[in-house]
């Protein structure tokens, strides 16, 4: 059973405009919700996260909002870019104590057009 | 620093065969972590260490699946006697304990195909 659930497999966007990631999770345990960037070739590069204790937060153009009651966490990239385009994944860490393991959505896929 | 280095990059095998992935972390990272990566999915979490402990091992990392990391620095992962299935990206991350919040820094992977 998949915790943590990315349902839109690509996303495509404007270049300028805003880029609006989703991420559903089901377990309550989680504590951190992370992203993370990957380009084909490359392992994934974090972006930002947020504590569960917390509902936003901001890193110039990144933006994740978390909304615990409706386990949903999105992330927003203002303006988006170019260079952008990549798979994004969400990510959940604190499951039931495990503080080693980070579980990781499908991700999606972004594309940005000039 | 030059981040976290995994070797090989790429490696092909025949079914049957032993393979060995080496990993080195940010020098100062205390934790290891090994994920497995297949198409269309993200990745998934095998094994982790705080310096030479393993503290974690995922049920999918089955007896043919080991790895070590003797010194609390680089580390290795082996599969013994491949199978088709083990057709994987396998990526190594490293972190500082107590530090989840700036997340895993992670390698570049190595790809792993078995013929």
């Amino acid at each position: 059973d998949q915790q943590v659930k990315q349902n839109s497999p690509s996303l495509s966007v404007q270049e300028g405009r805003i880029s609006i990631l989703n991420c559903d999770y089901t377990n309550s345990m989680f504590d951190y919700f992370l992203w993370y960037k990957k380009y084909p070739a490359e392992g994934p590069t974090f972006l930002i996260s947020i504590s569960s204790i917390k509902d936003k937060n901001e890193d110039g153009r990144f933006t994740v909002f978390l909304n615990k009651s409706a386990k949903h966490l999105s992330l927003h990239i203002v303006p988006s870019q170019p260079g952008d385009s990549a798979v994004y994944f969400c990510a959940a860490s604190g499951d039931g104590g495990s503080q080693g393991n980070l579980i990781f959505g499908k991700g999606t896929k972004l594309s940005v057009k000039p | 620093d030059t981040g976290v280095s995994q070797n090989p990059r790429h490696k092909i095998t025949k079914r049957g065969q032993n393979v060995t992935f080496r990993c080195d972390p940010i020098s100062e990272h205390n934790r290891l972590y090994w994920y497995r990566q297949t198409l269309g999915q993200g990745p998934e979490f095998l094994t982790y260490f705080q310096n030479e402990a393993q503290l974690e091992k995922s049920r999918l990392l089955s007896d043919r699946f080991s790895a070590e990391r003797p010194k609390g620095s680089f580390s290795t992962l082996e599969i013994q006697r491949t199978e088709q299935g083990d057709s994987a990206m396998y990526l190594c991350a490293s972190s500082l304990a107590g530090q989840r919040f700036y997340g895993y820094t992670f390698g570049s992977g190595t790809r792993l195909t078995v013929v």
